[in-house]
């Protein structure tokens, strides 16, 4: 089952302004990740958050976790046009202690118009 | 350079023909993963593996097969029984079980007519 639901599906914005996405998930979580994909390639990494922080920082990258509400989000600064990519959170569930792989949302497809 | 590799990029079978798809890291991970993305979805897991000649079955993990005979290993077989083989698939590894970031290959587009 899917544990993370980003928000919103698909975001598009000019280049220098400021993207936010939001994820929600069910259950209780050991950390909470976020991936990019670019089109037709793998997921990278970009910033990782455990249960017991609150925020975040990674150069242009900003995210909140607020364990109460079951949700994250994503700040990406100032962005630029190579930041055009799919966004996902991905968890990890406390019961099963991370060793039975992540649980994936739907993703925020992101374009920056030039 | 450390990374992992999936080949073939890009895959075409015939309808109720096994494939294998490859997947290999030079990373010295332990755990490796495939999933599966279908368009506009999100990842599913299909089968993981912590250690070598051990594997354990995802959340679809009905029709596909997996053996980690290596460390560095992790091939996936999508057998005839899998209904709607067609699909983007991701390879993945992990330093450990306790997992802290997922590193991936660059993905096979399997597509079965």
């Amino acid at each position: 089952s899917q544990q993370g639901e980003e928000d919103p599906q698909a975001l598009s914005i000019q280049e220098g302004e400021n993207a936010t996405m939001n994820c929600s998930y069910k259950t209780s979580i050991n950390n909470l990740q976020w991936y990019r994909q670019n089109s037709g390639r793998g997921l990278v990494h970009l910033i990782l958050i455990r249960s017991n922080e609150r925020e975040k920082h990674s150069g242009r990258l900003r995210v909140t976790l607020d364990t109460s509400k079951k949700s994250s989000s994503l700040l990406i600064t100032a962005s630029r046009a190579a930041d055009t990519a799919s966004y996902f959170c991905a968890t990890d569930a406390l019961a099963g202690g991370g060793a039975d792989g992540l649980t994936f949302g739907k993703g925020t497809h992101l374009i920056i118009q030039p | 350079d450390g990374g992992i590799t999936q080949s073939p990029k890009y895959l075409f079978r015939k309808e109720g023909q096994n494939v294998t798809l490859s997947c290999e890291q030079n990373l010295n991970h332990d755990a490796m993963y495939w999933y599966r993305q279908d368009p506009g979805q999100g990842l599913r897991l299909i089968y993981y593996s912590q250690i070598v000649n051990d594997f354990q079955k995802g959340d679809i993990a009905e029709g596909y097969s997996v053996s980690r005979e290596k460390k560095e290993s992790f091939p996936l077989t999508v057998t005839s029984a899998q209904k709607n083989p067609t699909a983007f698939y991701l390879c993945a590894s992990s330093i450990g079980t306790n997992l802290f970031s997922l590193h991936f290959g660059n993905g096979t587009r399997l597509t079965v007519t």
